[in-house]
């Protein structure tokens, strides 16, 4: 599995969009980009993943670069409840999860 | 509603005590997993199973033992247990048969081990 690079810890203020880097330089052809997020002390929650376009749901957006080699998730309108770790992971898609440190991201009021 | 339960969701132990903790899924999906999570490390794959009858280790492995009979089930087995296996344990699960493989996993809300 591609290694990911993921700034420990960031700030973002309540009602803006929070934007999450994940450095990805060695993905693979098959791999896709994965984020889960896990709250506080409970078991991790998917978010989102994409291969090649970008792609919304009901809880983000993930942008990735044309080369593949990073992306960004955007929590359009952070909560106080987005207050969580959140994981990039890449791998083939169906494979076991990996994963790193994560990012640790505060929602402040 | 299905969903993915572990058990005992608490429980305390002594040092050399064979302890299971339970997994158990309702999505029917082929896909099981068995993560520890530790201050300092995150979340470590511990075995992971694609179906019944396969298991697989993952990276931290050493001292634990799974098995898996029929699909709903992974039980994760500490065979002498030791302090350095304190920890929270969550099992995982994903991909329903004949379906589109996708990343999505479910997980359970853990299981707290305490070793003494």
């Amino acid at each position: 599995d591609a290694k990911t690079t993921q700034p420990p810890s960031m700030d973002c203020a309540e009602g803006r969009a929070a934007n999450l880097p994940c450095n990805h330089s060695t993905i693979s052809g098959n791999e896709y980009v994965y984020w889960y997020r896990q709250i506080h002390s409970q078991g991790p929650q998917y978010i989102i993943h994409g291969l090649k376009n970008n792609e919304t749901n009901e809880m983000a957006s993930l942008i990735i670069t044309e080369d593949r080699k990073s992306s960004t998730l955007i929590l359009p309108h952070a909560t106080l409840r987005d207050t969580a770790v959140y994981y990039c992971i890449v791998r083939v898609a169906g494979q076991k999860l990996v994963f790193g440190q994560g990012t640790r991201l505060t929602i402040n009021p | 509603d299905a969903e993915i339960t572990q058990s005992p969701r608490h429980k305390i132990t002594e040092t050399g005590r064979q302890v299971t903790l339970a997994c158990h899924q309702t999505w029917n999906h082929n896909n099981m997993f068995w993560y520890r999570q530790d201050l300092g490390h995150g979340l470590r794959l511990i075995h992971y199973s694609y179906g019944v009858q396969d298991t697989n280790k993952g990276e931290v492995s050493d001292g634990y033992s799974v098995s898996r009979s029929n699909t709903e089930d992974l039980p994760l087995t500490l065979e002498s247990a030791a302090s350095s296996q304190t920890s929270v344990y969550f099992c995982a699960s994903s991909n329903k048969p004949g379906q589109p493989l996708t990343g999505e996993l479910f997980f359970g809300e853990g299981s707290r081990l305490t070793v003494l």
